[in-house]
């Protein structure tokens, strides 16, 4: 069974760094893109990159380029993401979802991970 | 790139068909059959409809269909029961090699 497990929910302030996960099983990690989803308060799904983890390549929305980091360790079936100065505008939940079929749309997602930036 | 253009809402009752719009551009929907649609219901992670335009993923009701025409792809859900009211995203491949979201339509179920 397909699953992704993201890391729990985080508290943090503004100027601080966070590395959330999502943790892959059940399939061949090495062979699927693993994409990143941004869904504030009440809003819509946003699109914010994707990544490989079989060699690490990564696309990025114009949007998020330079906010945001997204990596992979291909040695424990996980990808992440991070922050290295938090605002108040970063809290959201935030989804991995992994990529498949034609050109990154995402087949199985992770329960969502939220992130509160507040002082 | 901007998101796609969707209604914010619309409704039906149990039975009807209701179809949902997405507009794009030619570097996105217009230009790429790379169309997906997403169902999400409060609370919940997103999940898969349509891929590819029109293709359903394994498991997916045969009452959800997709199709598009230059650069407005369209979800049509006939049968309309009352677990369909959710909210629905579409999303397109891009020109950049990335994809976009539309701005989501909340389905209600009168």
């Amino acid at each position: 069974e397909v699953q992704l497990v993201q890391s729990g929910a985080e508290v943090k302030k503004p100027g601080e760094s966070l590395k959330i996960s999502c943790k892959g099983s059940g399939y061949s990690f090495t062979n699927y893109w693993i994409g990143w989803v941004r869904q504030m308060p009440g809003k819509g799904l946003e699109w914010m990159g994707v990544i490989f983890p079989g060699d690490s390549d990564t696309r990025y929305s114009p949007s998020f380029q330079g906010q945001v980091t997204i990596s992979a360790d291909k040695s424990i079936s996980i990808s992440y993401l991070q922050w290295g100065s938090l605002k108040a505008s970063d809290t959201a939940i935030y989804y991995c979802a992994r990529g498949a079929y034609s050109a990154y749309e995402f087949d199985y997602w992770g329960q969502g991970t939220l992130v509160t930036v507040s002082s | 790139q901007s998101a796609l253009t969707q209604p914010a809402s619309v409704s039906g009752s149990p039975g009807q068909s209701i179809t949902i719009s997405c507009t794009g551009t030619s570097s996105d929907v217009g230009g790429y059959n790379y169309v997906s649609w997403y169902q999400q219901h409060p609370g919940k992670a997103p999940k898969l409809m349509i891929y590819d335009v029109s293709n359903r993923p394994s498991g997916v009701s045969n009452r959800f269909s997709g199709s598009k025409s230059g650069n407005t792809a369209s979800l049509t859900i006939s049968g309309l029961q009352a677990e369909d009211e959710a909210d629905y995203y579409c999303s397109s491949y891009t020109s950049s090699d990335t994809r976009v979201f539309g701005g989501g339509t909340k389905l209600t179920v009168l």
